[in-house]
């Protein structure tokens, strides 16, 4: 089955310690999103990827980065994590054609505690 | 940034029942999504619309798309306990090269007494 893998699902690190979160997929698609959602709140964007172009959202902190290596995988790094990055972090992936469905794949996530 | 509003935030029903749901924007959209996200996962897309007025089913899922384009309700019938989880509505807006944003809504938490 097609679908959007994220590993680790769960990740501990250390207040000021870097961490990197992996996601892959299978659907071929053109377009990798990362968010980050904290406890009962919607995911909130963090930046995206078409094809090898970066799109950055204008609040998300300098302390997040991303690469994209190839179609199938991303990654996001946190370079100093602070307590306030614990949250779940999502991957998706969408097509830029017309074909239906229109929306976005979200893969489990990762949850990352800091300590 | 927008968000959508969405109503109500928490629902406790008893299994069996019917539950209704919707979403309300200022602004146009011309996809409205709605996705259910279970406890430790991440969101999964039950229902696409994409024309004004559209109903649409899938299962015992049933989703509208509001003739405005301000607005969607998600209706879920004979609720199961397997529909616990976190409902979120989400307006889709293309972008130039053709990726997406998402404005969400704030979810709504269903809770079910067996």
């Amino acid at each position: 089955d097609a679908m959007v893998i994220q590993n680790p699902r769960y990740q501990v690190t250390q207040f000021g310690k870097p961490v990197t979160l992996s996601c892959s997929q299978t659907l071929n698609h053109n377009v990798m999103y990362w968010y980050q959602q904290k406890s009962s709140q919607a995911p909130k964007l963090l930046f995206h990827y078409y094809d090898k172009d970066f799109n950055n959202e204008a609040d998300t902190p300098d302390n997040f980065q991303s690469r994209r290596p190839n179609t199938s995988f991303c990654f996001l790094d946190i370079r100093s994590p602070g307590l306030g990055d614990a949250a779940m972090y999502l991957c998706a992936t969408s097509s830029s054609g017309s074909t239906l469905p229109r929306g976005q794949f979200f893969g489990p996530g990762t949850r990352l505690t800091v300590l | 940034g927008q968000q959508l509003n969405q109503s109500p935030q928490s629902m406790f029903i008893q299994e069996g029942e019917d539950v209704s749901m919707n979403c309300t924007s200022s602004s146009i959209f011309n996809t409205w999504l709605w996705y259910k996200q279970d406890p430790g996962e991440g969101p999964v897309l039950l229902i696409a619309l994409y024309k004004a007025g559209e109903l649409t089913s899938n299962g015992r899922l049933t989703a509208q798309f509001g003739i405005t384009r301000k607005d969607s309700f998600l209706n879920i019938s004979a609720s199961i306990p397997s529909d616990v989880g976190i409902y979120f509505c989400a307006g889709l807006r293309s972008l130039i090269q053709g990726a997406q944003k998402l404005v969400f809504g704030q979810g709504t938490r269903l809770t079910i007494n067996p």
